[in-house]
């Protein structure tokens, strides 16, 4: 597609139920990325991938976050039991795979905003 | 990556080039200089990189010192929609996590 497509736009969900939120990135972009935003707050690293392999979980808060990609291409981002921490901003980004210098040029779709009551 | 320095604040008269510093004294020979920035409620929206020439595109230019141990984004005629913040990235060009700061608030006054 034209742009990284995110779903849904808005969530809002109950504390200890699961959600699961969607990322299509840009077609060719092998290199996907996950990032949350709570309110006020920086940008926090969660999970990249190249290809549907996840060489860096390191930002994944805890075990009750879980991502997969299938296909080189669609990811979806799913919290197990989720709690009032988790409200955020989950941003996902694309970007070209290769040892060039756009391979650090992100693309990044507008975000699922999670609201966890 | 090497560690980059942003003043947390900045202002600048809408219509005026707004000049954002960023310092990277320990970068290395192969580590490029990003930009990003952040405009409320939205997603980070690159701007421009460079590894040691200066740069030019639609939305800003990049001026890097010789010694490369800084460098400068420039937004030549500021508008509104401008306010955002900034961030200034150092890194190899390898795909992994790009991490981002806490930038440079920039405010445009009408």
């Amino acid at each position: 597609g034209a742009g990284v497509s995110q779903s849904p736009s808005n969530k809002v969900t109950e504390k200890g139920k699961d959600v699961e939120l969607r990322c299509d990135p840009i077609s060719g972009h092998t290199a996907l990325y996950w990032y949350r935003q709570s309110l006020g707050q920086g940008l926090e690293f969660l999970i990249y991938f190249q290809g549907n392999s996840a060489p860096d979980k390191s930002g994944l808060p805890s075990d009750r976050f879980s991502a997969e990609r299938t296909g080189g291409s669609v990811s979806t981002l799913t919290i197990q039991r989720t709690q009032q921490e988790d409200s955020a901003v989950y941003l996902c980004a694309s970007s070209l795979s290769g040892g060039g210098s756009r391979a650090n040029v992100l693309t990044f779709g507008a975000g699922s905003r999670l609201t966890v009551l | 990556d090497a560690k980059t320095t942003q003043p947390p604040s900045m202002d600048c008269a809408e219509g005026r080039a707004a000049n954002l510093p960023c310092n990277h004294s320990t970068i290395s020979g192969n580590e490029y200089v990003y930009w990003y920035r952040q405009i409320h409620s939205q997603g980070p929206q690159y701007i421009i990189h460079g590894l040691k020439n200066n740069e030019t595109n639609e939305m800003a230019s990049l001026i890097i010192t010789e010694d490369r141990k800084s460098s400068t984004l420039i937004l030549p005629h500021a508008t509104l929609r401008d306010t955002a913040v900034y961030y200034c990235i150092v890194r190899v060009a390898r795909n992994e996590k790009l991490t981002f700061g806490t930038g440079t608030r920039l405010t445009i006054i009408p």
